[in-house]
């Protein structure tokens, strides 16, 4: 099973600041198949950017990602007030198929 | 515009089992895998599986594999997730999500509003 961790685990910034978040595979994964999603209290997940680094639609560019084999980074360049969130990554390969790491909640410091 | 309709709030005994409807609007319903997620309370994102509503093919969770069926009907389309053999670790929000690309291994684009389970005597 390919285990995803997320670091770090909370990640307290000002607005305007850049935010990295990691991502790392217990074993290498294409990143055809790393995804990231935001979620906010009550929401569901909302897709930012997949395979590897093609934003979805509507999302802007202050999100990108980027990475390969078990090494992956989403970065926020310049975080605005909506943007403090739960961040997931998500790889797709192997067993049991669809994997999620345990998120990385950035609030306001 | 694409959306996905979840049916409501379903409170469970432990020992049931409970079905939880998705039904699709917005584009053609079998072109588009449907992925089945979780969520506990204050935790994590836990897949339970997908379903190819042209071909009603499946493929779950190994953890998942003999409590968890997928089911999907063409012509009101929806997909339906059936969990049974309850307990409380089962108390959760499941949603169900529609792939971005015509592939089962492609990210999930479109959730639906999500329902909540609690398992409680």
């Amino acid at each position: 099973e390919i285990v995803l961790t997320q670091s770090p685990g909370t990640l307290s910034l000002s607005p305007g600041e850049r935010a990295t978040l990691s991502c790392r595979a217990s074993q290498s994964v294409s990143n055809s198949y790393i995804a990231w999603y935001q979620q906010k209290p009550g929401q569901a997940p909302r897709l930012l950017v997949y395979g590897p680094s093609t934003r979805a639609t509507g999302i802007p560019d202050r999100f990108s990602a980027s990475g390969s084999g078990t090494d992956f980074t989403l970065t926020i360049s310049r975080l605005e007030p909506e943007d403090f969130a739960v961040y997931y990554c998500q790889q797709f390969g192997g067993s049991p198929g669809l994997t999620f790491g345990g998120g990385t909640k950035v609030d306001i410091k | 515009q694409v959306q996905l309709v979840q049916s409501g709030a379903a409170v469970m005994k432990p020992g049931a089992s409970v079905k939880v409807s998705c039904k699709a609007s917005g584009y053609t319903f079998t072109n588009y895998y449907i992925h089945w997620v979780r969520q506990a309370p204050g935790q994590g994102l836990e897949w339970l599986g997908w379903i190819n509503p042209n071909t009603g093919v499946t493929n779950y969770a190994e953890k998942f594999q003999a409590r968890v069926t997928l089911t999907r009907d063409t012509s009101i389309s929806t997909t339906y997730m059936d969990l049974t053999s309850l307990n409380s670790d089962d108390t959760a929000v499941y949603y169900c999500a529609r792939c971005e690309l015509r592939r089962y291994d492609s990210a999930l684009a479109f959730w639906g509003q999500g329902t909540l389970v609690p398992v409680s005597t």
